[in-house]
């Protein structure tokens, strides 16, 4: 079954940019989703196939996706972006997420 | 407003069975493809099901099939799923989620979410 591999933690100090990755086998063959969760709360989609936001997400939140590794790419790094952040796939039939990162806000 | 809100869960023996209901409003359910999506306490999300938008097309992961069962109801705009032969790691929080309207809703993203309902297996 396809594995999708990301850090555990990527911290980011207020104002700069941080980077999460998501590596998979070829996974820039494959469509990637990006969701947001904070504690208590439901995901919430930030980005979708590999680069587009939905409405009401900033201009912040980017990603790319290419090779082995798809990249969500967070500017300007604010205090709220502290979050879990998941990278999603489709493997034919089945959905994939990964393990998941959890981004710190130094 | 798109708004998705489990119900169901709960305490439940090993063993036992459960139906968790899901339900739609704000959207055309009936046109969306939908997905059963779990998270155990402190861990990460993980898919459990989806169903096409008809009901006449369903997958699941391995870890429930044969025990899990996903369907829907379009006339009443609700999504179930049915837990029979439940063990201690199902034990999550359930989400259902919409996919995101596409031609090609087998790539899409889930593009809303409902809070969720808690799912604790235990003696």
């Amino acid at each position: 079954s396809y594995e999708l591999t990301q850090p555990l933690s990527v911290s980011v100090a207020l104002g700069q940019t941080a980077r999460i990755t998501c590596g998979g086998n070829n996974i820039g063959s494959k469509n990637v989703h990006w969701y947001q969760q904070k504690p208590g709360q439901a995901p919430v989609l930030v980005i979708y196939r590999d680069s587009n936001r939905p409405s009401g997400i900033p201009e912040r939140f980017s990603g790319s996706n290419s090779g082995n590794t798809a990249t969500l790419t967070i500017s300007r790094a604010q205090a709220g972006d502290e979050a879990d952040y998941y990278c999603q796939v489709w493997d034919s039939i089945h959905v994939v997420f990964g393990g998941g990162t959890k981004l710190t806000v130094l | 407003e798109v708004q998705l809100v489990e119900s169901g869960g709960g305490l439940v023996q090993p063993g036992g069975s459960l139906r968790l209901s899901c339900a739609a409003s704000g959207f055309t359910f009936s046109s969306y493809w939908m997905h059963w999506v779990r998270q155990a306490p402190g861990k990460g999300l993980v898919w459990v099901s989806r169903i096409n938008s008809d009901g006449s097309s369903t997958s699941y992961a391995d870890s429930v099939k044969g025990r899990f069962t996903i369907s829907r109801d379009n006339a009443k705009n609700t999504l179930y799923l049915q837990m029979n032969s439940l063990r201690a790691e199902d034990t999550a929080v359930y989400y259902c989620a919409r996919v995101q309207n596409s031609r090609f809703p087998n790539t899409a993203a889930t593009d809303y979410w409902g809070q969720g309902t808690l799912v604790t297996v235990s003696s």
